[in-house]
C-alpha cells in the first residue's frame, strides 16, 4: 500500500509562504498524489493533485519531485485562515486512499 | 448547492443497538465512501462504492456494512454499535475520470457508543 510521512506540525507567519512536504516514496507510477486540508472538525476540503507535473490553481500549488518520491504543497501567501490539518494523500490501488495524521499547520498573526 | 449530506449529525447510543447512518450527494457521483476520523489516527477508509450495487472494503470495515441501492445514497450500517466505534464519521462523494477523483466530503457525524 501506498503511504505518506509528513511532519506532524509546522508553524507560518501570516503573509508568508507555507511548504508543507509529503514523502511518498511507494507511490505508483499512475497514482496522482492528492492534498486536502481539515479545518477544526470539518470534512476535509479537496485542495489540489498532481501525477508527475508541478500543479498551480486558486487555493495553492503543488510541487513534485522527478523521482515522485516527494511533493511540497505551497500556499503563497499563509493567511489565519489557513490554520488547518493538511493531508498528503497517495492512493493504495484505485479506490482506497489513506489519509494519515498529516501536517497541523498554524498560521501566526 | 452541490453537496454531501449526513444525518445525523450527533448521535448518542447504547452499545448493541443498530443503527444507521445516512449519506446523499446530489452531483450524479458514482465514487462513495465512508472514512472515520479518530484522535492521533487520521482518517481511515471504512468502506467504498465505485458505483451501484458495487462495494469493497477499505481499511478498517469490521463492525460496519453499507449498501449502494441508489446512486445517491449510501448508508453505513452498525448492526450491533460498540464503544470502540465511538468515532468522528465522514462520508465522501466524486465523479471518477482521467484516473483520479476529488472526493468532496460531508460535514460528518460524531457518534458515541455508551
Amino acid at each position: 500500500d501506498a503511504k505518506t510521512t509528513q511532519p506532524p506540525s509546522m508553524d507560518c507567519a501570516e503573509g508568508r509562504a507555507a511548504n508543507l512536504p509529503c514523502n511518498h516514496s511507494t507511490i505508483s507510477g499512475n497514482e496522482y498524489v492528492y492534498w486536502y486540508r481539515q479545518i477544526h472538525s470539518q470534512g476535509p476540503q479537496y485542495i489540489i493533485h498532481g501525477l508527475k507535473n508541478n500543479e498551480t490553481n486558486e487555493m495553492a500549488s503543488l510541487i513534485i519531485t522527478e523521482d515522485r518520491k516527494s511533493s511540497t504543497l505551497i500556499l503563497p501567501h499563509a493567511t489565519l485562515r489557513d490554520t488547518a490539518v493538511y493531508y498528503c494523500i497517495a492512493p493504495s490501488g484505485t479506490y482506497k486512499y489513506i489519509f494519515g495524521t498529516g501536517t497541523r499547520l498554524k498560521v501566526l498573526a | 448547492e452541490a453537496q454531501v449530506t449526513q444525518n445525523p449529525r450527533y448521535l448518542i447510543t447504547v452499545t448493541g443497538k443498530k443503527l444507521t447512518v445516512t449519506c446523499s450527494q446530489n452531483m450524479n457521483h458514482e465514487y462513495m465512501s465512508w472514512y472515520r476520523q479518530d484522535p492521533g489516527l487520521g482518517l481511515r477508509q471504512i468502506y467504498y462504492s465505485m458505483n451501484v450495487e458495487v462495494t469493497d472494503k477499505g481499511d478498517v470495515p469490521e463492525g460496519y456494512k453499507v449498501s449502494r441501492k441508489e446512486k445517491r445514497n449510501f448508508p453505513l450500517i452498525l448492526e450491533s454499535p460498540s464503544p470502540n466505534q465511538t468515532s468522528l464519521y465522514f462520508c465522501a462523494s466524486s465523479h471518477q475520470r482521467g484516473g483520479y477523483n476529488e472526493q468532496f466530503f460531508g460535514p460528518g457525524t460524531r457518534l458515541t457508543v455508551l
